[in-house]
């Protein structure tokens, strides 16, 4: 089955630093990815929706500068969180479909901790 | 997305049937319902969806009513592996409105 990976599972960076995630659809093509970011206790909150070639579209309240998203094949979508501060310490989660009238499928998530 | 209303939280002996509902009264006519659990730090897994006709595959079924304003997850023989954050979500395919929205869910226990 359709199958959504990221890496890293698990990054502990300093504050100030910035940090990548990756998104991989690995058996299947996806022209979108969305991005998801979900505190402890809470449900998923949607950040972005990945775009292959195209800029990634934000949600309200979502900075653009901060969580750069890069969708440059039809495999891959990338997360930057620029600057990192411990509030962006949050659990990470890509998803993508197969197409339009396919159900999304999630990768396992990047726990990001910011110390 | 239309919102979606679900119990917080319900337990389940193992091995007994799990029928989680879900209220979805502004739903629209091109909207499907779908079902999502996430087991603790993992990503969302997908269970099953329907437009208006009720759908079983092998994780569980779906029971949607004839208005379509609800619908009812049912794992037939709930496992303690099925303690999970239960998702109804209303989902259309079209455009941006194909993003997933998610509300609190359900936190089923599954008990011995």
């Amino acid at each position: 089955g359709a199958v959504v990976s990221q890496h890293p599972s698990r990054v502990i960076c300093k504050s100030g630093t910035s940090v990548k995630i990756e998104c991989r659809s690995l058996d299947f093509q996806a022209t979108t990815m969305f991005w998801y970011r979900q505190f402890p206790k809470q449900s998923l909150m949607l950040m972005a929706t990945s775009n292959e070639g195209s800029k990634a579209t934000y949600e309200q309240g979502v900075e653009k500068d901060k969580f750069l998203i890069n969708h440059a094949s039809l495999t891959l979508s990338t997360l930057t969180v620029t600057s990192a501060h411990p509030e962006d310490s949050s659990f990470y989660i890509c998803s993508a479909n197969l197409g339009p009238n396919s159900p999304l499928h999630f990768g396992n998530g990047t726990r990001l901790t910011v110390t | 997305d239309a919102k979606t209303t679900q119990p917080p939280s319900m337990d389940c002996a193992e091995g007994r049937a799990a029928n989680l509902p879900c209220n979805h009264s502004t739903i629209s006519g091109n909207e499907y319902v779908y079902w999502y659990r996430q087991i603790h730090s993992q990503g969302p897994q997908y269970i099953i969806h329907g437009l208006k006709n009720n759908e079983t595959n092998e994780m569980a079924s779906l029971i949607i009513t004839e208005d379509r304003k609800s619908s009812t997850l049912i794992l037939p023989h709930a496992t303690l592996r099925d303690t999970a954050v239960y998702y109804c979500i209303v989902r259309s395919h079209t455009g941006t409105a194909s993003k997933l929205t998610f509300g609190t869910g359900t936190r089923l226990q599954v008990t011995l």
